[in-house]
């Protein structure tokens, strides 16, 4: 397997305009996350899917954020407008919580908003 | 929302010293895990800990878990400057038949050759 796979990997967008992140989870795995990093706040976990469905979003900062896991293969996060302190690196992790627990994240998109 | 806490914030050791980084949390979990973080890269899975379990190892990582004291330590044997990397402490914790995985803020630790 590929491993988790986020596109873009990066992000420039000016204020205002709608971004939208994408997340591909390993093959089975049930759960899904989508966490936000910052050097001020750390590691913020946004919202969760099990099988497909959310389960937690409130760590969604606000209403600008939106997300979706149409199928068990794709999942989106979006903002809109954008904004500056929207800057981070977001990353899409997947789990097996069966089979293993572990997460195994992607490689993280990196968003500018200037 | 965080649950876990890590301490110390940032450690700068020696090659071949032992680092030590320390994770304290608030509610019940069902397990404990470390993660590693190199610069500019997603985070990799160290160990896992459970509930019932005190001590763990695998290689040069030794992991403790207090659950009285919510808290856990990862210690690091003859570091290396390939080290270099944050550290993270995640829980495990339970919301209702779902499981969700919440990461503090991660220490910095830097080997120094």
């Amino acid at each position: 397997d590929a491993g988790v796979i986020q596109s873009p990997r990066h992000e420039v967008t000016e204020m205002g305009q709608e971004v939208t992140l994408r997340c591909k989870p390993i093959s089975g795995h049930d759960y899904l996350f989508w966490y936000r990093q910052t050097m001020m706040r750390g590691l913020e976990l946004l919202i969760y899917f099990n099988n497909n469905v959310p389960i937690d979003d409130s760590g969604m900062p606000e209403d600008r954020f939106s997300a979706k896991m149409p199928n068990a293969s794709f999942s989106t996060l979006k903002i809109q407008p954008s904004e500056p302190r929207d800057s981070a690196v977001y990353f899409c992790a997947s789990r097996n919580r069966l089979k293993n627990t572990e997460a195994f994240f992607g490689q993280g998109t990196r968003l500018t908003v200037v | 929302s965080q649950q876990g806490e890590e301490d110390p914030q940032a450690l700068s050791i020696q090659e071949g010293e032992n680092a030590t980084m320390n994770c304290s949390y608030k509610t019940s979990i069902n397990n404990l895990q470390w993660y590693r973080q190199n610069s500019g890269r997603g985070l990799v899975h160290l160990i896992l800990i459970r509930s019932n379990e005190r001590e763990k190892h695998s290689g040069r990582l030794r992991v403790t878990l207090d659950t009285s004291k919510k808290s856990s330590s990862l210690l690091i044997t003859a570091s290396r400057a390939a080290d270099t990397a944050s550290y993270f402490c995640a829980t495990d914790t339970r919301e209702g038949s779902n499981y969700k995985l919440t990461f503090g803020k991660g220490t910095l630790l830097t080997v120094n050759p």
